[in-house]
């Protein structure tokens, strides 16, 4: 079965300080990748996707980054962390990236800025 | 800038009570309607997916229905049991892109 992990679970940084989160997937080839983040009282809001190694769509401009050096790692970055990149950070994969396709979610990461 | 809604944004039912909330979203270039179940400290599960105008789903005591010339979609569940307690989150799809809505808060009181 496919299990999807990401790490760490909470991170509390200074402003200004540089961010890495890291996803990986078990299980399953050459999957579709996905980062969210949800910021305090708002909705998940798509950050990067991407459909192969070394491939990323960046869905919104942001202070960050996002890399995939292997096929089932997704890397989300920032040289230098902003009070608003707090909140809670989802990493997502999905088998083919349809529109009818399923996003099966991580167990989340919650980064504190301060 | 797509905009998918939810109402209400939170509410409280006795257990045993069936409840059910919506998901707004645009009528046009629509792919899929996703509803996904959101409990605290998980990850969200999937619920349903739908793609076709008149789409009726269920999996026990929820279900959905989907009206995508209006541009809605309607989530019941039916005897709320206090494990329903979550955020429910719809997602509109178009192209490869998810956008949420803010999601329905539930809390099922004993």
């Amino acid at each position: 079965s496919q299990t999807i992990h990401q790490w760490p679970a909470t991170l509390v940084q200074p402003v200004g300080s540089p961010l890495s989160l890291e996803c990986t997937v078990e299980g399953t080839s050459n999957p579709n990748l996905y980062w969210y983040r949800q910021a305090a009282g708002r909705g998940l809001q798509l950050l990067f996707y991407s459909v192969g190694i070394g491939q990323i769509s960046s869905e919104v401009p942001q202070n960050l980054s996002a890399s995939r050096p292997q096929d089932r790692q997704f890397i989300l970055s920032s040289k230098k962390l902003l009070l608003s990149d707090s909140g809670f950070y989802l990493c997502a994969w999905s088998v083919l990236g349809l529109a009818a396709d399923t996003q099966y979610f991580g167990p989340g990461t919650r980064l504190t800025v301060l | 800038i797509l905009n998918v809604e939810q109402s209400p944004q939170s509410l409280h039912v006795q257990e045993g009570d069936s409840t059910n909330f919506t998901c707004s979203f645009p009528s046009s270039n629509f792919y899929a309607l996703h509803w996904y179940r959101w409990e605290t400290a998980k990850s969200p599960e999937a619920l349903f997916v739908m793609t076709l105008n008149g789409d009726e789903k269920k999996k026990g005591r929820i279900s959905a229905t989907l009206n995508t010339k209006e541009g809605y979609s309607y989530l019941y569940i039916k005897g709320s049991q206090p494990e329903d307690s979550a955020t429910y989150l719809c997602a509109f799809v178009y192209g490869q892109n998810f956008v949420f809505g803010p999601g329905t808060r539930l809390s099922v009181l004993p």
